[in-house]
């Protein structure tokens, strides 16, 4: 049973370009969370999807949007970088209905912006 | 505004000691406390997690103490190994698919 699964692992970009990530979630899990963890921080919530729509928002600039597919998988998009975008980029998966359900993590995308 | 304060912010300790890390929150909408694991290039693993009607809850050698009225809990590692040493990181969220509103991190280290 695969895990959350994010691509790619690493990503260099310059300032102003813009860049996608993908994420697949774990099977049976059909929302998906993005967080974005600074080096030495804990991951801050940036957005979360599920039925294809923007559910919840954390206090992230418009530059910073997404898309849930009908398969569940997922895509974050980044525009107009700034150095500050540099970090490691996290998807999480889980399931809306049951109670608390746990949140799983991919591995992340690591994003560098030079 | 940090809603979730963790600390220390970095633990050393020796093997088979016991290991604590502690974390406070100020929303007491908050109903869902886990901890996560998280090894150098990897991501967040779940660890365990405890609602506020639980006083305490152990699965191996890992037990989370919550004190509701404190709003306070606590990560307790007894026999401490060296493959242990990771960055702890306690988390909250308000109700069912919300936001997890994580610390920010303990770094711990287990001597030999």
């Amino acid at each position: 049973d695969a895990g959350v699964t994010q691509s790619p692992t690493h990503l260099i970009k310059t300032r102003g370009q813009q860049v996608t990530l993908r994420c697949s979630p774990k099977s049976g899990h059909d929302t998906v969370s993005w967080y974005q963890q600074a080096l030495g921080q804990g991951p801050q919530f940036i957005f979360q999807y599920y039925e294809e729509e923007e559910r919840q928002r954390g206090n992230f600039p418009d530059r910073f949007s997404g898309h849930q597919f009908p398969n569940y998988s997922s895509e974050l998009n980044v525009n107009a970088l700034l150095l500050g975008d540099s970090a490691l980029y996290l998807c999480a998966s889980s399931k809306r209905t049951g109670g608390h359900q746990p949140q799983h993590f991919g591995d992340g995308t690591r994003l560098s912006i030079l | 505004q940090q809603q979730v304060k963790q600390s220390p912010q970095s633990l050393i300790v020796q093997k088979g000691g016991i290991s604590i890390i502690n974390c406070a929150y100020e929303n007491t909408a908050f109903d869902y406390f886990p901890w996560y694991q998280q090894f150098p290039g990897k991501g967040p693993a779940l660890l365990i997690a405890i609602r506020p009607d639980v006083r305490e809850k152990k699965e191996g050698r890992f037990t989370i103490s919550f004190n509701k009225s404190a709003k306070q809990f606590s990560l307790h590692i007894m026999d401490s190994q060296p493959g242990d040493s990771a960055t702890y990181f306690c988390a909250a969220m308000k109700s069912s698919g919300d936001k997890l509103t994580f610390g920010t991190g303990t770094r711990l280290a287990v001597r030999p």
